[in-house]
């Protein structure tokens, strides 16, 4: 079974920090794709990357797939309320269709 | 656009009780999934339909069945409530099964066995 871990589990900080969150496996993956899921409601695609080393940007956030295709990072600028949420990674191993879910990023943003 | 619509939106069971979860989309996506989230645990694929008429078992199958009505509807069945299926749970769609396809899901169920 693959696994992923994100890190760390609950993260709460001041509106205008910066802040990383990641998520790791020691398997190989044909992509990666990151979710927002804000209380009641489902996860919301971020973005989906698929080359090792990809980075993309999304306004203030900063996707990194890692080189070896087995980790990735998420950095969020200048943290601001309406980024609190639970942040997902999920990851299709290769040679699969589906995608497996990490356990989740909680984070809070204090005005 | 409706997206992915999941009813009912809560319900409470009683042990040994059975009940359908209904999903569908309006996207006209191939594939559909079917999840359960619970806390510490993340989102575990229960079932999923690559396409039309085709069904496969996820992670966590043990005591549900599913069925893919037509391209739109794919409805999650418990047959006998267990306590351990208290979670919510979340229908979602994709285009395709490949890799540069994402998940739109829909608001979840919430399911509570007693």
């Amino acid at each position: 079974t693959q696994l992923l871990e994100q890190s760390p589990q609950f993260l709460s900080i001041q509106e205008g920090e910066n802040l990383t969150v990641y998520c790791n496996s020691s398997s190989v993956f044909s992509s990666l794709q990151w979710y927002r899921q804000e209380p009641g409601e489902g996860p919301v695609l971020l973005v989906t990357v698929v080359t090792g080393g990809e980075v993309k940007k999304l306004k203030r956030l900063t996707f990194q797939f890692g080189d070896a295709r087995k980790d990735s990072s998420l950095h969020i600028t200048a943290a601001q309320p309406g980024d609190t949420g639970l942040y997902l990674c999920a990851a299709m191993g290769s040679g699969t269709y589906k995608y497996i879910f990490g356990t989740g990023t909680r984070l809070k943003v204090l005005a | 656009n409706a997206g992915v619509t999941q009813t009912p939106k809560f319900q409470v069971l009683k042990t040994g009780q059975s009940m359908t979860l209904q999903c569908a989309q309006d996207m006209n996506h191939n594939s559909m999934y079917w999840y359960r989230q619970d806390p510490g645990m993340g989102l575990r694929l229960i079932y999923y339909s690559a396409s039309e008429g085709t069904t496969d078992k996820g992670e966590v199958p043990n005591g549900y069945n599913v069925s893919r009505l037509n391209k739109r509807e794919f409805s999650l069945r418990l047959e006998s409530a267990a306590p351990s299926q208290t979670s919510v749970y979340f229908c979602a769609s994709s285009s395709s099964t490949g890799r540069n396809y994402g998940y739109t899901f829909g608001s979840g169920t919430r399911l509570t066995v007693v």
